[in-house]
């Protein structure tokens, strides 16, 4: 299994650009997640699914576009970024059941000039 | 704000030495877990203790969860050089969210 995979691992935009974080897993996992990490802080949740064709808000989800329409795929978009979205993002899948662990992908590093 | 505080926010120490970090939380969880980050990478699942859970063991690490309190610690034993890094205690509610802590940075010196 390849796990949690995320494209691109770099990305730099302009201010107003748009563009599409591509997240898939092989695990057959129902619950997956969107988070970012700025620079010294933990994890913030943006967005999650409980499975294909739900989702939800996190903590910070302005800004960011999310759909779910099949189990493996979990793209998360942003609209028009600003220079307050520069971060790392991770997506993570777990299984249902909360006795469960959940794993992460490498991230993407994205700056917005 | 988080549901998850670290403290301490950075932790240095010798090798052979052990190394304790704490989390509180603020809400009744179903379980805690700790990750851990190295540097420039993705989080890494070391541990998860459940609410009726006092304490576990796994290798080098031993998590204590006090839900009265509503805090959890993580003990690594005979710290190594390689267990430099940043570790995150992680709160799964009832509402299937997994919410981070900032994290506390441990050096281990060689």
């Amino acid at each position: 299994n390849a796990g949690v995979t995320q494209t691109p691992k770099f990305q730099v935009l302009k201010t107003g650009q748009s563009m599409t974080l591509q997240c898939a897993q092989d695990m057959n996992h129902e619950y997956m997640s969107w988070y970012r990490q700025d620079p010294g802080m933990g994890l913030r949740l943006i967005h999650y699914s409980v499975g294909a064709g739900i989702t939800d808000q996190g903590e910070v989800p302005n800004g960011y576009n999310v759909s779910r329409s099949t189990t493996e795929d979990f793209p998360l978009r942003l609209l028009s970024a600003a220079p307050s979205q520069t971060s790392v993002y991770f997506c993570a899948s777990r299984p249902s059941g909360w006795r469960e662990t959940q794993y992460f992908g490498p991230g993407t590093r994205l700056l917005v000039l | 704000s988080q549901q998850g505080e670290e403290d301490p926010q950075a932790l240095s120490i010798q090798e052979g030495e052990n190394a304790t970090m704490n989390c509180s939380y603020k809400t009744s969880i179903n379980n805690l877990q700790w990750y851990r980050q190295n540097s420039g990478r993705g989080l890494v699942h070391l541990i998860l203790i459940r609410s009726n859970e006092r304490e576990k063991h796994s290798g080098r690490l031993r998590v204590t969860l006090d839900t009265s309190k509503k805090s959890s610690s993580l003990l690594i034993t005979a710290s190594r050089a390689a267990d430099t890094a940043s570790y995150f205690c992680a709160t799964l509610t009832s509402g299937s969210r997994l919410t981070f802590g900032e994290g506390t940075q441990l050096t281990v010196n060689p």
